[in-house]
């Protein structure tokens, strides 16, 4: 049984550039959600995907976007990038949309120069 | 909307000492919560939740809905204990999705 795996690990970017990270969910679990998160901060939920829409979402811009595959893999695209979208992405899958048989991933720590 | 506070950053006990560590929150309805923790250069995951009522590796948390506190307590700390714990909370919808405090992070001292 795999668990979650992130990519890429590091990136770093340019303010008004767009990124694109990506989350494999553990074997068998069908809702991926992500989370941001600060330095000095807990995990902040962005949005939900399940179904391949998305199910639910935080208080983030429209310019966080994301995509669901029909293998439960998931990208988190973020447009326009800000200084302050540098954190640590974190992806965590589930069997359905309950809160409480989260895996997470390592994450992708994002940083905007 | 609903918020989790985590009053400690940092906490630092000797071993065998008794740990508490603390969690407020707030929301109107009946939220699910949890203990999350994250040793050194491992992942996020649970430790615990209110609904199953069971202990981990000694630890145990008690919902107090007077009090809208969740505190985690190990009578025993050891060493493997040190690593950064968050509380989160979970409301009924259709997402789900965690409403984390800002985590605490207890060293277990020698």
């Amino acid at each position: 049984e795999t668990g979650v795996t992130q990519s890429p690990t590091h990136l770093i970017k340019t303010r008004g550039q767009q990124v694109t990270l990506r989350c494999s969910s553990q074997s068998g679990h069908n809702t991926v959600s992500w989370y941001q998160q600060a330095l000095g901060q807990g995990p902040q939920f962005i949005f939900q995907y399940y179904r391949e829409e998305e199910n639910g979402r935080g208080n983030f811009p429209p310019r966080f976007s994301g995509l669901q595959f029909p293998n439960y893999s998931s990208e988190l695209n973020v447009n326009a990038l800000e200084l302050d979208d540098s954190a640590l992405y974190l992806c965590a899958s589930s069997i359905g949309t309950g809160g409480y048989g989260y895996t997470f991933g390592s994450g992708t720590r994002l940083t905007v120069v | 909307a609903q918020r989790v506070t985590q009053p400690e950053k940092l906490l630092s006990v000797f071993k065998g000492a008794p740990v508490e560590l603390k969690c407020n929150y707030s929301y109107s309805g009946s939220p699910e919560l949890f203990w999350y923790v994250q040793y050194s250069r491992q992942r996020l995951q649970l430790l615990l939740r209110h609904i199953s009522r069971e202990s981990i590796k000694g630890f145990t948390a008690d919902l107090n809905k007077g009090e809208t506190s969740f505190h985690l307590k190990k009578p025993f700390a050891q060493e493997e204990d040190s690593a950064m714990y968050y509380c989160a909370l979970s409301v009924w919808g259709s997402a789900r999705q965690l409403t984390f405090g800002s985590g605490t992070q207890l060293t277990v001292l020698p």
